[in-house]
């Protein structure tokens, strides 16, 4: 069975500092991971998924991820947030079809 | 491409009433997701299809709601009679693959408040 964990449901972070957003999964064979964001008001967009090959992903709008299998964790990086990074992200792994974690808003402070 | 096309983007009803939601997927593309999501809930996944046959259903709450898949290019999801706690936000999804890592694209939704 697959399933992912998102620490923390708000993430609050001043613009231009470092964005962290946590996903833990638990997967019993090698899994396929995603991160989507929904902006208010619209349906969720990728912004990078891990298939198997580089473990550190590179995404849109500045964004990457690190798969560590010895840490069965998939977080979601950006150096250095903007205002409009202001958004609901979420996490999510494939096996015989998805499941997404529960989603993390993330507020940019001006 | 146009991306997957969902309508009504907001539906308003009375409790006790049929709704019918409906989804266009990306052409090309053989598979189609049903999403539910909520505050209390967050995003769940209520069916799919592979090449118009639902695959898993095991998501869909109760006998009120209904998909079909009649052809390649359009899907429903009903609900009769609707009730208060079936207000939701309704997204469907499509990918080029059931399985593997291809990319779920979704729609942008259907606000769905029942009264």
């Amino acid at each position: 069975a697959q399933s992912v964990t998102q620490l923390g449901s708000h993430v609050s972070v001043s613009e231009g500092a470092l964005v962290l957003l946590r996903c833990n999964y638990s997967s019993s064979v090698p899994p396929y991971l995603f991160w989507y964001v929904q902006y208010p008001n619209q349906g969720l967009q990728l912004l990078l998924k891990y298939t198997s090959a580089a473990t550190l992903v590179k995404g849109i709008n500045g964004f990457e991820a690190e798969f560590k299998k010895s840490e069965t964790s998939f977080h979601l990086t950006k150096p250095s947030a903007h205002m409009s990074d202001a958004a609901e992200y979420f996490c999510a792994v494939r096996g015989n079809q998805f499941y997404f974690g529960t989603g993390t808003s993330l507020t940019v402070i001006p | 491409d146009a991306g997957v096309i969902q309508s009504p983007r907001h539906e308003v009803t009375e409790m006790g009433q049929e709704v019918t939601l409906r989804c266009k997927p990306i052409s090309g593309h053989n598979s189609l997701f049903w999403y539910r999501q909520t505050m209390m809930r967050g995003l769940e996944l209520l069916i799919y299809f592979n090449n118009n046959v639902p695959i898993d259903d095991s998501g869909m709450p109760e006998d009120r709601f209904s998909a079909k898949m009649p052809n390649a290019s359009f899907s429903t999801l009903k609900i009769q009679p609707s009730e208060p706690r079936d207000s939701a936000v309704y997204f469907c999804a499509s990918s080029s693959s059931g399985v593997g890592t291809d990319t779920q694209y979704f729609g942008p939704g259907t606000r769905l408040t029942v009264l």
